[in-house]
């Protein structure tokens, strides 16, 4: 089964610091890839999501991730954090074309981002 | 704007009650899930539905089961609850032609004592 790993559970960083929230995924075959944040008892709400074309993706809220095909990665990064990106990230990963389990998104455990005045 | 909604926010029910979970989606999509959430362990399928009356296990289906009679509606079903099934419950669903990306309902608190 496919494997999604988040490297760092927690990642607190100061107000208008850049941070890298790192993701890894298993799979061998052809990928989709997508971020969700989750805000305080909230569901999940779409960041980013890379399909094919440009391996740089660019998402809501400033944030961007960049797909490595080579390293099987999708680490998500923004220039410059404000209070207000406190929360929960998730990456996910879907295999474009196996069977049974097409359109399955398997997820990383999630990394919580603070982020201190 | 696809919009995925959940019948509670906030559940509370006795060790041994049947619970049902309702989940609802106004996109026309065909493939709708079931996950629950706990932290530290992340998102983990219970269920996930491709048709009307279809249904696959996800990785945790054990003390549950789902019914998916009309497309735009997927039931989480506990046939007896019990206390480790205390969690946050997530629906989702999802669409082919946006490479499946996964719509989120704002969850379900559920409490079982």
């Amino acid at each position: 089964a496919q494997s999604v790993t988040q490297l760092d559970s927690q990642v607190p960083v100061f107000e208008e610091a850049p941070v890298e929230l790192r993701c890894n995924y298993s799979s061998s075959v052809s990928v989709y890839l997508f971020w969700y944040v989750q805000y305080p008892n909230q569901g999940l709400q779409l960041l980013l999501k890379y399909l094919s074309g440009s391996t740089l993706v660019k998402g809501i809220n400033g944030f961007e991730a960049e797909f490595n095909k080579s390293q099987t990665s999708f680490h998500l990064r923004k220039p410059s954090v404000h209070i207000s990106d406190t929360a929960e990230y998730f990456c996910a990963v879907s295999e474009t074309s196996r069977g049974s389990t097409l359109g399955r998104l398997y997820f990383g455990r999630g990394t919580q981002l603070t982020v201190w005045p | 704007d696809v919009k995925v909604t959940q019948s509670s926010r906030y559940l509370v029910k006795r060790t041994g009650e049947k619970v049902f979970l309702e989940c609802v989606q106004d996109m026309d999509h065909e493939n709708m899930f079931w996950y629950r959430q706990d932290p530290g362990l992340g998102l983990r399928l219970i269920y996930f539905s491709y048709d009307v009356k279809m249904k696959e296990k996800g990785d945790i289906p054990e003390g549950y089961s789902v019914s998916r009679e009309k497309k735009e509606r997927f039931s989480l079903i506990l046939e007896s609850a019990s206390t480790n099934q205390t969690s946050m419950y997530l629906c989702a669903s999802s669409v082919r032609d946006r490479g499946y990306e996964q719509y989120f309902g704002p969850g379900t608190r559920l409490t079982v004592t």
